[in-house]
């Protein structure tokens, strides 16, 4: 099975810092990662597909990177609503999923 | 519009049987591959499932292999999970989410609101 690392498991940040969360991967998975954010109470929502491509409304600030086993997602200038979970996935094995542990992002 | 609504979460003793739905609407359910995602309370999201379009073909975690099934009714729009001989860890927060595909990407676009699932003496 293809385990999920993500780091840090909890940030603290201030309103317009540039915040970087980090996934590692077990073995090489292509560019087959995903990021989702989560606030709490509510379902995740999809940020990022594909490892660097943006879903259909999601603000500029958020981007992905990265290929093989290590991924980042980057959040350029951080807005009030952007205070959640992250959490990233790995959909290289076909309909067999896992995700990492997720990165709290609170404010500082 | 894409809505995902689940049902049937409860209380239920260990060694308990429930089942879970989801019901589709807004896109044409039989074209995509469905999934179940939960949540323990206080934790990270654990794929549990997940079913073809036509549901010719399952898949699960091996945390649940052999308890939860996965099926659904493309007739009714419907997406069901049946689980048995349930356990406390199996308590969870569960989650449908639909397959969205590109070409090299794999992902879950549309997610339901949830159902909670309790397993406790």
């Amino acid at each position: 099975d293809i385990q999920m690392t993500q780091s840090p498991s909890s940030l603290s940040a201030s309103v317009g810092d540039r915040v970087t969360i980090t996934c590692r991967a077990s073995q090489s998975i292509s560019n087959y990662l995903n990021w989702y954010q989560q606030k709490p109470g509510k379902a995740p929502k999809l940020l990022i597909y594909g490892a660097s491509t943006l879903q259909s409304g999601v603000p500029s600030r958020f981007s992905g990177s990265g290929s093989g086993t290590d991924f980042t997602l980057t959040i350029s200038s951080l807005q009030p609503e952007d205070f959640a979970t992250y959490h990233c996935q790995q959909s290289y094995s076909t309909l067999m999923y896992t995700f990492g542990q997720g990165t709290k992002l609170e404010i500082k | 519009e894409v809505q995902l609504l689940e049902s049937g979460g409860n209380l239920v003793q260990p060694g308990g049987s429930l089942r879970l739905s989801c019901t589709a609407s807004g896109f044409t359910f039989s074209n995509y591959a469905m999934s179940w995602v939960r949540q323990a309370p206080g934790k990270g999201l654990e794929w549990v499932s997940a079913i073809s379009g036509s549901g010719a073909t399952t898949y699960y975690a091996d945390s649940v292999k052999g308890r939860l099934t996965i099926s659904r009714d493309n007739s009714k729009n419907t997406l069901y999970l049946q689980m048995n001989s349930l356990r406390a860890e199996d308590t969870a927060v569960y989650y449908c989410a639909r397959r969205f595909r590109e070409l090299t990407s794999d992902a879950f676009d549309f997610w339901g609101q949830g159902t909670m699932v309790t397993v406790t003496s």
